[in-house]
């Protein structure tokens, strides 16, 4: 298996331009987590879904971010309008739902926002 | 909520000695899970080690082992004969055993600096 695939691995934009993150999950698993990395608040749970419902989007910063999951093997997190304070790097995860399911990370996605 | 805390912002070792990392957490459950990671500056998070909160023995793998101590809620890593390839950020994580779903609480990170 190839593992979590995400793409871009890098994006640079300008404020106000969207910015679209994408997401492959693991085959089979069924839960899919996005989180942001950044210095000032390390690694923060922004959303997560199971079998491509949102379960917890409290970690969405604000309604500029959106994430979807149309099917099991596909997600994108979207930031409309961009920010400079959006930039971090982005890391999606993917694992299945039992206690012993390891969580697997994608590459992550470095985000700059000039 | 559950919290994570890593009091060591940078940790140095020289190489082939034993360096410990820290890690306390907060929590009113009894039952959960608690994991290392490490990332290099490649980025990739990989999972070095994890313990079940309801075990007592202490996890190992290889040259990496965790002293967990439940009632002081602390949970520390020990790399025994580091290598150059070990530096890199250590985050420490908690995920509860009742939750829904494999979501992860992360601390600040640990910065680790090996010295050859």
């Amino acid at each position: 298996d190839a593992g979590v695939i995400q793409s871009p691995r890098h994006e640079v934009t300008e404020m106000g331009q969207e910015v679209t993150l994408r997401c492959k999950p693991i085959s089979g698993h069924n839960s899919l987590f996005w989180y942001r990395q950044t210095m000032m608040r390390g690694l923060e749970l922004l959303i997560y879904f199971n079998n491509n419902v949102p379960i917890d989007d409290s970690g969405m910063p604000e309604d500029r971010f959106s994430a979807k999951m149309p099917n099991a093997s596909f997600s994108t997190l979207k930031i409309q309008p961009s920010e400079p304070r959006d930039s971090a790097v982005y890391f999606c995860a993917s694992s299945g739902t039992g206690l012993n399911e390891k969580l697997f990370f994608g590459s992550g996605t470095q985000l700059s926002v000039l | 909520a559950q919290t994570v805390t890593q009091s060591q912002p940078e940790m140095s070792v020289q190489e082939a000695e034993t360096v410990t990392l820290s890690c306390t957490y907060d929590t009113s459950e009894s039952d959960y899970y608690l994991f290392w990671y490490k990332q290099p500056p490649s980025r990739q998070m990989i999972l070095v080690i994890r313990q079940e909160a309801y075990k007592q023995q202490n996890a190992t793998e290889n040259r990496f082992s965790v002293n967990f101590q439940k009632a002081a809620k602390s949970f520390s890593l020990k790399i025994s004969d580091s290598q150059l390839g070990d530096a890199a950020m250590y985050f420490c994580a908690y995920r509860s055993g009742w939750e829904y779903g494999n979501k992860l609480v992360f601390g600040a990170g640990t910065i680790l600096r090996v010295k050859s």
